[in-house]
């Protein structure tokens, strides 16, 4: 199995344009969660979805985030638009239902000029 | 909702020494414990579990230890090497219930 895959792996945007996140948890996998990581506030859970429905979304930050799971095999997470504020590194995970461990994706470095 | 507070948030120790790595959480209901290891420019891995009915759970150079009543548990890492340099990070959850919630991270550098 590859494990977590997201793309892209580095972005940079200008403010005010929209970005998106994509991922492909490891099949087989129930849920999936979506968290960023900065160094002033850590690692925060954004987002988590269980068999493609959004279970949990109180750590979106504002509207300008979005999150969505068509099918068991793909999310996205949208900003638009982008602030620099945003600038962060963006992790995808995913963990079965019966076990609490969670496969983290390699992450997304993103930057907003 | 849960609060995992995770201390020191930087700590040094020479390499062969001991490390030890202490968090608290503030759900009772919380019965999952998971450490996570990240490498620079990594992702966080999995490094070890532990849950609610056990006290304590070693892993070769690595244990973990819960006090359920002070709703407290600890990483030690001992004999460390160089490569155990990361940033640890503990967690608590209700198990079943997948949400995890992430303690604030320690950088740990272990110098030759």
């Amino acid at each position: 199995d590859a494990g977590v895959i997201q793309s892209p792996r580095h972005e940079v945007t200008e403010m005010g344009q929209e970005v998106t996140l994509r991922c492909k948890p490891i099949s087989g996998h129930d849920y999936l969660f979506w968290y960023r990581q900065t160094m002033m506030r850590g690692l925060e859970l954004l987002i988590y979805f269980n068999n493609n429905v959004p279970i949990d979304d109180s750590g979106m930050p504002e509207d300008r985030f979005s999150a969505k799971m068509p099918n068991a095999s793909f999310s996205t997470l949208k900003i638009q638009p982008s602030e620099p504020r945003d600038s962060a590194v963006y992790f995808c995970a995913s963990s079965t239902n019966r076990g609490e461990t969670q496969y983290f994706g390699p992450g997304t470095r993103l930057l907003v000029l | 909702g849960e609060n995992v507070e995770q201390h020191p948030s930087t700590l040094s120790v020479q390499e062969g020494d001991s490390a030890v790595i202490k968090c608290t959480y503030s759900d009772s209901a919380s019965n999952y414990f998971p450490w996570y290891k990240q490498e620079l420019g990594k992702r966080p891995q999995l490094i070890i579990d532990i849950r609610s009915n056990v006290g304590e759970k070693k892993d070769q150079r690595i244990a973990v230890t819960l006090n359920k009543t002070a709703k407290h548990f600890s990483l030690h890492i001992t004999e460390t090497q160089p490569e155990d340099s990361a940033v640890y990070f503990c967690a608590a959850s209700q198990g079943g219930y997948q949400k995890v919630t992430f303690g604030t991270g320690t950088k740990l550098q272990v110098i030759p």
